[in-house]
């Protein structure tokens, strides 16, 4: 089993819809839960950065976390083309960090 | 400010050859990481800097992957020999600490032949 799955996609919506992007993971020691976006040929580049179990918003952004469930979230409201990307999920463990297989996304206007 | 910089952005090499990528990172950036991704998979670990010193190699493949980073501020990866299964984009990213925001350079892909 991997430490952290991620639904690889694609996923292709149209403009204005709401986003729904998961990961589950099975080492409970992680403690910080990030979600990277990377455009094509580009590095990722964070875009949610949380600690503790909750919601954290960001404009149309809304990262959750849900550590007894080892289950995060990350939502876009109101989609938009540039949202396009691959989002993937990233945990912390002190010096280790793990990702996901990242998500690509496709938002067609 | 400048981000992290890799260099090359794209090599293409036979098998059995040397390939050195380069990672310079944010200044004053203690930690640097060296990340793969290969095609179809998850950006899986390598090792990681704290100044000069590896702090953690846990992720390196193999003996044919040598990193360092003299001095501690730039950072090299060499591959030798180069086997098919090394193609990927390595990626390298730097933080102030530990569990801090990591930045990425754009990679640097790695074709073997």
């Amino acid at each position: 089993q991997k430490e952290v799955e991620q639904d690889p996609g694609p996923l292709s919506v149209p403009e204005g819809a709401i986003v729904s992007l998961n990961c589950t993971y099975s080492n409970s020691a992680f403690q910080y839960f990030m979600w990277y976006r990377q455009y094509s040929r580009k590095g990722p580049e964070l875009l949610m950065y949380t600690y503790s179990s909750g919601n954290k918003e960001d404009g149309r952004f809304t990262a959750q976390v849900d550590k007894s469930s080892k289950y995060i979230s990350l939502f876009i409201r109101d989609s938009q083309p540039s949202d396009s990307a691959t989002y993937l999920c990233a945990m912390w463990n002190n010096n280790d960090m793990r990702f996901g297989a990242g998500t690509r996304l496709t938002v067609k206007p | 400010e400048a981000g992290v910089t890799q260099f090359p952005s794209h090599s293409v090499i036979e098998k059995g050859q040397t390939v050195t990528l380069r990672c310079d990172p944010i200044s004053g950036h203690d930690n640097l990481y060296w990340y793969r991704r290969v095609m179809g998979k998850e950006i899986k670990f390598l090792l990681h800097f704290v100044k000069e010193s590896k702090q953690d190699e846990s992720g390196m493949p193999n003996n044919r992957f040598l990193a360092e980073r003299t001095g501690g501020t730039y950072s090299t990866l060499k591959v030798q020999p180069a086997e098919l299964e090394d193609s990927g984009v390595y990626f390298c990213a730097s933080s102030q600490g530990p569990g801090e925001e990591l930045f990425f350079g754009e990679g640097s892909r790695l074709t073997v032949l």
